[in-house]
């Protein structure tokens, strides 16, 4: 498995702002990716965030909305922009190692706007 | 029609009783399953993964697999109060533009009461 931490692990914010995620990974890992955990709900992948390039967002889910970096292989960020109400949710990131494509969640950072 | 689906629950069983999870899917090029379990107020935790038709033991969990009913499930032996969680099901996607994609089910909600 991979040892994955997130910050900030929560926050409060007001409407209108920005909040910036990071996730740092303790090995080098070719996949992560952005989901989303509503209360009560499942998982929504937010978007695939790709080495190098451009992330790739599922449908619902824009750039401008959710930018997201990835400058290397052990580090991604997420932002979540002009936040409103709506946006209160748990942000978790996860990585796929090569072993059998497991996929390994951070502890989640849990979002609050008000 | 989904991508994943689990009965829903929630599933309730005394201390020591089996309890079994159920999953179907509807990708019949996916290879690869997960179960994940998740504590309230906790993120994913993978704890079991099966590629092969049949089953896969680890501990009190097994995880079976039927790729021709696109079928998967999961029991849990000697349940213990502790097993109370949400328990996810999930299926990579294996092919095409979004590749390593998790597709998960809603959850099913276990309690094992003593």
């Amino acid at each position: 498995s991979a040892v994955i931490s997130q910050k900030p692990s929560r926050d409060i914010c007001q409407r209108g702002t920005s909040l910036t995620i990071q996730c740092q990974v303790d090995s080098q890992v070719t996949m992560m990716f952005w989901y989303r955990q509503q209360p009560g709900q499942s998982l929504t992948l937010i978007a695939t965030a790709n080495q190098g390039s451009e992330a790739t967002y599922e449908s619902g889910f824009v750039i401008d909305k959710f930018p997201i970096s990835r400058p290397n292989l052990t580090f991604s960020t997420l932002t979540v922009s002009n936040m409103s109400p709506e946006d209160s949710s748990i942000y978790l990131c996860s990585v796929e190692t090569g072993v059998g494509n497991e996929q390994f969640f951070g502890p989640g950072t849990r979002l609050t706007v008000l | 029609q989904k991508e994943v689906e689990q009965n829903s629950g929630p599933l309730s069983v005394p201390e020591g009783a089996i309890a079994s999870l159920n999953c179907t899917y509807s990708d019949r090029v996916s290879q690869s399953f997960f179960w994940y379990r998740q504590y309230s107020g906790k993120s994913p935790e993978l704890i079991m993964s099966i590629y092969s038709n049949g089953d896969k033991e680890d501990g009190r969990f097994t995880a079976q697999l039927n790729k021709a009913s696109q079928y998967v499930s999961l029991l849990i032996r000697d349940s213990q109060p502790s097993d109370s969680a949400t328990y996810l099901c999930a299926v990579r996607r294996d092919r095409g533009s979004t590749l390593g994609r998790l597709y998960f089910g809603r959850g099913t909600q276990l309690t094992v009461w003593p």
